[in-house]
């Protein structure tokens, strides 16, 4: 089975603070991505990566920054950490070849900044 | 572009009854349409999917077909229990986009015994 990980469940920041959000899956996937969910407005793309090194903006990346220095780990990264950035960070990989590229989500990081 | 619509909840039904949760769609090529749940929780889970029209994707006793010429991916099942309770989320990948995901703002499932 495809294991999608994330460093935490929940997190509590405060205003200003740098935070890191650390992914990690063990499929070799080629893809990753990182979204936010808010009640209403269900999952956004904030950025995803189709290799290592690579970064390509979503919807929403003001705010927000990443890294992938190694194929399975993908990080998130609020360099000013705001309270509108309070929300549920969900993390996914996909492969890139195999028929049909469902995306592999990780069980989610709730980050409150207050 | 691209884009999911489906039907706001949430949804409350009692246990064993029929569940239709809508689901429309625009997209400029070919889309694969997708149904995750995501439980109390959890992260998203695949529930089923559909690659090219008229096909059905089913699991857990939920169905969907993918009709495209009502755009359309709505997803069913006969009897319902409590531990579907969850919200569900239609979802599009689109071959012209790569291997990015358009999915539609969730509905709330609640099933009550």
């Amino acid at each position: 089975d495809v294991k999608v990980t994330q460093s935490s469940r929940y997190l509590v920041k405060r205003t200003g603070e740098k935070v890191f959000l650390e992914c990690v899956q063990d499929m070799d996937h080629e893809n990753m991505f990182w979204y936010r969910q808010d009640p209403g407005l269900g999952l956004r793309l904030i950025y995803f990566s189709y290799d290592v090194k690579m970064k390509e903006k979503g919807d929403i990346p003001e705010g927000y920054s990443v890294s992938r220095e190694k194929k399975e780990r993908f990080s998130l990264i609020l360099e000013s950490a705001s309270t509108n950035q309070t929300s549920m960070y969900l993390c996914a990989s996909s492969p890139t070849s195999g028929g049909v590229l469902e995306q592999y989500f990780g069980p989610g990081t709730r980050l409150t900044v207050t | 572009g691209n884009s999911v619509t489906q039907m706001e909840g949430p949804v409350t039904l009692s246990e064993e009854a029929f569940l239709t949760i809508n689901c429309t769609y625009t997209a400029t090529g070919y889309p694969s349409l997708f149904w995750y749940v995501q439980y109390p929780g959890e992260g998203l889970q695949l529930l089923l999917k559909a690659t090219k029209a008229d096909d059905k994707g089913s699991n857990k006793g939920f169905e969907a077909t993918y009709r495209k010429e009502t755009t359309s991916f709505h997803l069913e099942k006969g009897s319902v229990q409590v531990s579907d309770s969850a919200v569900y989320f239609c979802a599009l990948s689109d071959q012209h986009t790569g291997n990015q995901f358009y999915f539609g703002t969730g509905t709330s499932l609640t099933v009550i015994p």
